[in-house]
């Protein structure tokens, strides 16, 4: 089974600053994928970065990397140089990546970020 | 190319009626993963289904909820003798395949409210 625990339930940043969001999670499949998706007030659902188990290089995309520590099963968000735009809630979440249940994601609870002017 | 396609919105039903979200994958997509989000919770996977076929329904309920995704037409969610409890978001996924490299595009949700 698998399980991701996010223990912030809210976080504040200011605008411009750098935030990070925690994410440790437990498996016992040996390939796997972290997600994180961010949903803003208005209630979707949007994709922002993933990480293979075996990916030798943290992911980054744009203003998100994820900091992706395997010893530790922590996969923390980084957001750099915040934005209101991007208060909102962030789950993390993730699936096996073999094995019959592979297209199934398990979420963690959320973080609310708001970010300050 | 328009992404997931989830209808309508936002719901209301009254205790003991039904209630029946839909779900158009993104074009091409084969794949539908229902997934439901209660109140300040993350989302939980409900159903997977191919066109025709239920592959995985571990995540539904036992009683009152079917899923079914035809030939022809969009996916349908259907919960009978809606409860207070079933006051959720409703959330769909589409995919090419079984299995994506990277994240599952979601539709926009579905927010059934019951009165």
């Amino acid at each position: 089974a698998q399980k991701i625990t996010q223990t912030q339930p809210g976080m504040f940043v200011q605008e411009k600053e750098a935030v990070t969001l925690d994410c440790t999670y437990d498996t016992s499949d040996p390939s796997y994928g972290l997600f994180w998706y961010k949903q803003p007030s208005s209630g979707e659902m949007i994709f922002l970065i993933y990480q293979g188990s075996y990916d030798q290089q943290n992911a980054t995309e744009g203003r998100y990397s994820l900091n992706f520590q395997k010893a530790r099963k922590s996969a923390n968000l980084v957001i750099s140089a915040s934005q209101l735009g991007d208060s909102a809630m962030y789950f993390c979440a993730m699936r096996a990546n073999s094995g019959g249940s592979n297209y199934k994601l398990t979420f963690g609870k959320g973080t609310l970020l708001t970010v300050n002017p | 190319n328009a992404g997931v396609m989830q209808n309508p919105r936002h719901l209301v039903r009254r205790r003991g009626q039904e209630a029946r979200l839909r779900c158009s994958p993104m074009k091409g997509h084969s794949h539908v993963y229902w997934y439901r989000q209660l109140p300040e919770e993350g989302l939980k996977f409900m159903v997977y289904l191919q066109k025709e076929n239920i592959i995985d329904e571990s995540g539904m309920p036992k009683e009152r909820f079917s899923a079914e995704f035809p030939k022809e037409g969009p996916s349908i969610l259907r919960i009978q003798q809606v409860v207070r409890g079933d006051s959720a978001a409703y959330f769909c996924a589409s995919s090419p395949e079984g299995w994506v490299a990277y994240g599952y595009t979601f539709g926009s949700g579905t927010r059934l409210t019951v009165v």
